[in-house]
């Protein structure tokens, strides 16, 4: 099957800097990508949709300038956590489809869990 | 109302057990339904999409009943490897998946 691929897997930063997180399809092409964050026992949610060579659509609520989405080729899109403080650990999971999935099938990626001391 | 709502559980049973779950989600629009299966820090895996017919694989039964609008699991013959969080997903445009908050399930020996 299709595989995403998600790095680095488990980060551990101070509060206040900027953490990196790379998302990339490994046998596919992505025109879009997603990007969920999911806290201890609670659901996926949605933060933004990567959109290659556009802006990241964000979902209502979070912050655009602090989660930075970058998208510049089929294979990779970026979440930089900027100024990140404890209550932005969580877990943030990509994902992507192939497209070729008649029912939109997403892959995911591994998961980057981030903690901030 | 949530826009998909699970059971959050636990759901406890012993090997061998019949268990299902049900899922309601709130968008009459929405098109695709999947069940994923989560291991605990782990990211989720489809386990399988559920079609308006009904789908098996294996042990696994899913079905779909859109005037309710839910979505169902069973799982037959449970293993202790199927412990596991079981999340729903509901597209509410192309690949844009809302998930359920995800029924846990524990099979005991």
């Amino acid at each position: 099957g299709a595989v995403v691929s998600q790095h680095p897997s488990r980060v551990i930063c101070k509060s206040g800097t900027s953490v990196k997180i790379e998302c990339r399809s490994l046998d596919f092409q992505a025109t879009t990508m997603f990007w969920y964050r999911q806290f201890p026992k609670q659901s996926l949610m949605l933060m933004a949709t990567s959109n290659e060579g556009s802006k990241a659509t964000y979902e209502q609520g979070v912050e655009k300038d602090k989660f930075l989405i970058n998208h510049a080729s089929l294979t990779l899109s970026t979440l930089t956590v900027t100024s990140a403080h404890p209550e932005d650990s969580s877990f943030y999971i990509c994902s992507a489809s192939p497209g070729t999935s008649p029912s939109g099938e997403l892959f995911f990626g591994e998961g980057s869990r981030l903690t901030v001391l | 109302r949530k826009e998909v709502e699970q059971d959050p559980g636990p759901f406890n049973v012993p090997e061998g057990a019949t268990v299902a779950f049900n899922c309601t989600y709130s968008n009459s629009a929405s098109q695709s339904f999947f069940w994923y299966r989560q291991d605990c820090r782990k990211e989720p895996k489809l386990l399988m999409s559920v079609y308006s017919s009904g789908n098996e694989d294996g042990r696994f039964t899913a079905q779909l009943n859109r005037a309710s609008q839910y979505i169902s699991l069973l799982i037959r013959d449970s293993k202790l490897s199927d412990s596991a969080t079981y999340l729903c997903a509901v597209t509410r445009g192309y690949s844009t998946l809302t998930f359920g908050k995800g029924t846990m399930l524990l099979v005991s020996p």
